[in-house]
C-alpha cells in the first residue's frame, strides 16, 4: 500500500525559503520507473506541478518555477525534498506529493493529503 | 511552453452522459490523463493513458484522445461525480503540464 505524506512549516514570510518534506511508505525510490512530484494548488486555483524526481535522480522543474526550485531525495529515508526560496504571498497554497508511475505511465496514481502553507508577514 | 485548455463548467443532469474536452497541440500524441478532485480532497486518478481506468474507478468513466483534443466522458453521471477535473500530460520540454480544470456540476 502506497502512502505519501507532507510536511513543513504551515506558516513563512515573504522571502524565505519553504523546505518541505514529502515521507513515502509502499515503495522505493531505487525501483525503476518510479518518481515523485510536488504540485500545489492556491486556495480556490487550478493544480499546478512544480517538480519531479526520478529513481535515476532525474530531475525535472516548472519553467516558471525552476530558478527558485530544488528537489531532492533520500532514498534511506524514503523522503523528498522539495525547496523553494524568495516565497511571496502568490505561493500561498496547499502543496501535494505523489507517487510518479513513469514506467507503468499510470501517471500521478498516489497523492498525500497536501499541507497548506500560508506566505505572510 | 506547453499548454492544456479545458471548459471553466460543464454542467448536467443525473443520469445522463458529461463530457469534459481538454484541448492542446497534437495532444493526441501523447498519453492523456484525468484526475477528479472534490472539495477538500487530494485529486484521484480516474483516467490514465488516455483511456485506461484504474482499478476502483467506475465504468462509467472513459477517456479518449486523438488529434488535439483528449474527452473525459462519464456515462449516466451521478451526483457523486461533481468535483472538478484536470487533464494532464507530459510535454519533452516543459515537463508536466495541468488543464486549468473544470467544475462538473450534476443539477
Amino acid at each position: 500500500q502506497i502512502t505519501l505524506k507532507e510536511s513543513g512549516p504551515t506558516l513563512v514570510k515573504p522571502t524565505q525559503t519553504l523546505t518541505l518534506t514529502c515521507t513515502f511508505s509502499g515503495f522505493s525510490l531505487t525501483s525503476t520507473a518510479v518518481g515523485v512530484g510536488w504540485i500545489r494548488q492556491p486556495p480556490g486555483m487550478p493544480l499546478e506541478w512544480l517538480a519531479l524526481i526520478f529513481w535515476n535522480d532525474d530531475k525535472r522543474y516548472s519553467p516558471s518555477l525552476k530558478s527558485r526550485l530544488t528537489i531532492t531525495k533520500d532514498t534511506s529515508k524514503n523522503q523528498v525534498v522539495l525547496t523553494m526560496t524568495s516565497m511571496g504571498p502568490v505561493d500561498t497554497a496547499t502543496y501535494y506529493c505523489s507517487h510518479y508511475d513513469y514506467g507503468g505511465n499510470s501517471g500521478f496514481d498516489f497523492w498525500g493529503q497536501g499541507t497548506l502553507v500560508t506566505v505572510s508577514s | 511552453s506547453y499548454d492544456l485548455t479545458q471548459p471553466p463548467s460543464v454542467s448536467v443532469s443525473p443520469g445522463q452522459t458529461a463530457s469534459i474536452t481538454c484541448s492542446g497541440d497534437k495532444l493526441g500524441e501523447k498519453y492523456a490523463y484525468w484526475y477528479q478532485q472534490k472539495p477538500g480532497q487530494s485529486p484521484v486518478v480516474v483516467i490514465y493513458k488516455d483511456i485506461k481506468r484504474p482499478s476502483g474507478i467506475p465504468e462509467r468513466f472513459s477517456g479518449s484522445n486523438s488529434g488535439n483534443t483528449a474527452t473525459l466522458t462519464i456515462s449516466g453521471t451521478q451526483a457523486m461525480d461533481e468535483a472538478d477535473y484536470y487533464c494532464q500530460a507530459w510535454d519533452r520540454s516543459t515537463g508536466v503540464v495541468f488543464g486549468g480544470g473544470t467544475r462538473l456540476t450534476v443539477l
